[in-house]
C-alpha cells in the first residue's frame, strides 16, 4: 500500500517570502500522479498542482512550483511571494496510475497548517 | 458552477441513531467521491460512482455504511447505528471524467459529530 508523509505539521511565512512544505511517499510502483491541495477554513478542498510521474519537468502554476524527486521520492510544493490568502492545510496527495489497481482513490498525507504573517 | 454542495454541514447524534447526508455534485459530472476526514488526519477515501454505479467501496466503509447515486445525480451517505468513531468530517468530491491526474472538486463537508 501507498503512504503519504508530510513530516511538518506547521509552517509559517512571512507575507511576501518564500516557503517549501515537504512530502514523501512510498510506493513500489512506478506510474503514478501526485497532487498538493489546500484546505481554507471553509473546508472546501482545491487543487494547487499536479505532477505526472514520468514527467521529468516540474509543475509550476503561477507563484506555486514542485520540486519533484522521483528516485528520492519527494514532492515538495514551493510558494513564492506568500500572500495573507495562502494561509490554509495543504495536504500531499498520492494516485496510482496501474489500471486495474486502486486507482481511483487519492492517498492524503496528515497535512501541514501554513500561516502567513502580515 | 454552483459548486458541489453537501447538507447538512453539521450533524449532531446520539449513539445508536442512524444519519444520512447528501451530495450534490456539480451539474454533468459523472464521477462521484466520498472521502471520511478525521481531526489531524488527511482525507481517507470510502467509495466511489461513475454515474450511477458503485465501482470501489474501501474496506473503511462497514455493513453500518451505505452510500447511493440513484439516477446518477445526488448522492446519500447513511451510517445506520451510529458509534463514536464515526465522528469525522464527511467530503464529496465531482468530476467531469474519469483522468487519473484529473481535478477533484470538493464539497465544503458534513461534520458529524456522534455523542
Amino acid at each position: 500500500a501507498q503512504t503519504v508523509t508530510q513530516s511538518q505539521p506547521e509552517m509559517s511565512v512571512q507575507e511576501a517570502e518564500t516557503v517549501t512544505l515537504s512530502c514523501t511517499y512510498d510506493t513500489s510502483e512506478s506510474d503514478y500522479y501526485l497532487f498538493w491541495y489546500k484546505q481554507p477554513p471553509s473546508r472546501q478542498m482545491i487543487l494547487v498542482i499536479r505532477q505526472e510521474a514520468y514527467k521529468q519537468q516540474n509543475a509550476t502554476e503561477n507563484r506555486f512550483s514542485v520540486n519533484f524527486q522521483k528516485a528520492a521520492k519527494s514532492f515538495s510544493l514551493k510558494i513564492s511571494d506568500s500572500q495573507l490568502g495562502d494561509a490554509a492545510m495543504y495536504f500531499c496527495a498520492y494516485r496510482s496510475a496501474v489500471s486495474g489497481g486502486s486507482n481511483y482513490k487519492l492517498t492524503f498525507g496528515k497535512g501541514t497548517l501554513l500561516t502567513v504573517n502580515p | 458552477d454552483t459548486g458541489v454542495s453537501q447538507n447538512p454541514r453539521h450533524k449532531i447524534t446520539k449513539r445508536g441513531q442512524n444519519v444520512t447526508f447528501r451530495c450534490d455534485p456539480i451539474s454533468e459530472h459523472n464521477r462521484l467521491y466520498w472521502y471520511r476526514q478525521t481531526l489531524g488526519q488527511g482525507p481517507e477515501f470510502l467509495t466511489y460512482f461513475q454515474n450511477e454505479a458503485q465501482l470501489e467501496k474501501s474496506r473503511l466503509l462497514s455493513d453500518r455504511f451505505s452510500a447511493e447515486r440513484p439516477k446518477g445525480s445526488f448522492s446519500t451517505l447513511e451510517i445506520q447505528r451510529t458509534e463514536q468513531g464515526d465522528s469525522a468530517m464527511y467530503l464529496c468530491a465531482s468530476s467531469p471524467q474519469f483522468l487519473l491526474n484529473e481535478k477533484l472538486f470538493f464539497g465544503s463537508g458534513t461534520q458529524l459529530s456522534v455523542l
